[in-house]
């Protein structure tokens, strides 16, 4: 069975410091992988997809398929970015559309 | 376009009764996902299901559980005889298919048995 873990319960920054969070995988198979993010008194949404290879809000994420990852990263946090983030995995397959969730990060940047 | 919609927001149940939460999805959307959420833990799959018909339910409790999604009308997680480990937020998803698209979160039921 698929997992997503993400190691970091709580990160902080500082306004303009590069952030990371972590996340990783077990599947054997291809799975696609997500972020979500999730705003203060704000419904969860996606951020970003790793097939569509795109930034959103200055966030990228590369699926490292040796390391089992997809970290998210930003060069400069704005606390604008403070949220609940949650990576995401579908396995296709038959599970196709389910997704797995991590734990979630709680991002606080601060001023 | 008003999103995924979730009713009720909140609701507080004694252990033994039953539970209704709704879901409306996106319009047009007719793949409806729910999950759960345990305090302290990330959000859970229970099931996916298409109009009509429960596509995947391996997430589900075996008992007192229940999902539907009518032809007409909202997608219905039904719990009955209630039990504290049940308390939790439940979120619903849709998505205008199966898989390779986004899934749209509504907002959440908050379910407190007492």
């Amino acid at each position: 069975a698929q997992r997503v873990t993400q190691p970091e319960k709580l990160l902080s920054v500082f306004k303009g410091a590069p952030v990371e969070l972590k996340c990783n995988y077990s599947y054997s198979g291809s799975p696609e992988l997500f972020w979500y993010v999730q705003y203060s008194r704000q419904r969860l949404q996606l951020l970003l997809r790793h097939i569509s290879r795109e930034s959103i809000k200055g966030f990228t994420a590369d699926l490292n398929k040796g390391e089992t990852s997809f970290h998210l990263k930003k060069p400069f946090a704005q606390e604008e970015d403070s949220a609940m983030y949650y990576c995401a995995l579908d396995a296709g397959g038959t599970s196709y559309g389910k997704l797995t969730f991590g734990q979630g990060t709680i991002l606080t940047v601060h001023p | 376009n008003a999103g995924v919609m979730q009713n009720p927001r909140h609701l507080v149940r004694r252990r033994g009764q039953e539970a209704r939460l709704r879901c409306s999805p996106v319009k047009g959307h007719s793949h409806v996902y729910w999950y759960r959420q345990l305090p302290e833990e990330g959000l859970k799959f229970m099931v996916y299901l298409q109009k009509e018909n429960i596509i995947d339910e391996s997430g589900m409790p075996k008992e007192r559980f229940s999902a539907e999604f009518p032809k007409e009308g909202p997608s219905i997680l039904r719990i009955q005889q209630v039990v504290r480990g049940d308390s939790a937020a439940y979120f619903c998803a849709s998505s205008p298919g199966r898989g390779g698209h986004t899934q749209y979160f509504g907002p959440g039921t908050r379910l407190t048995v007492l």
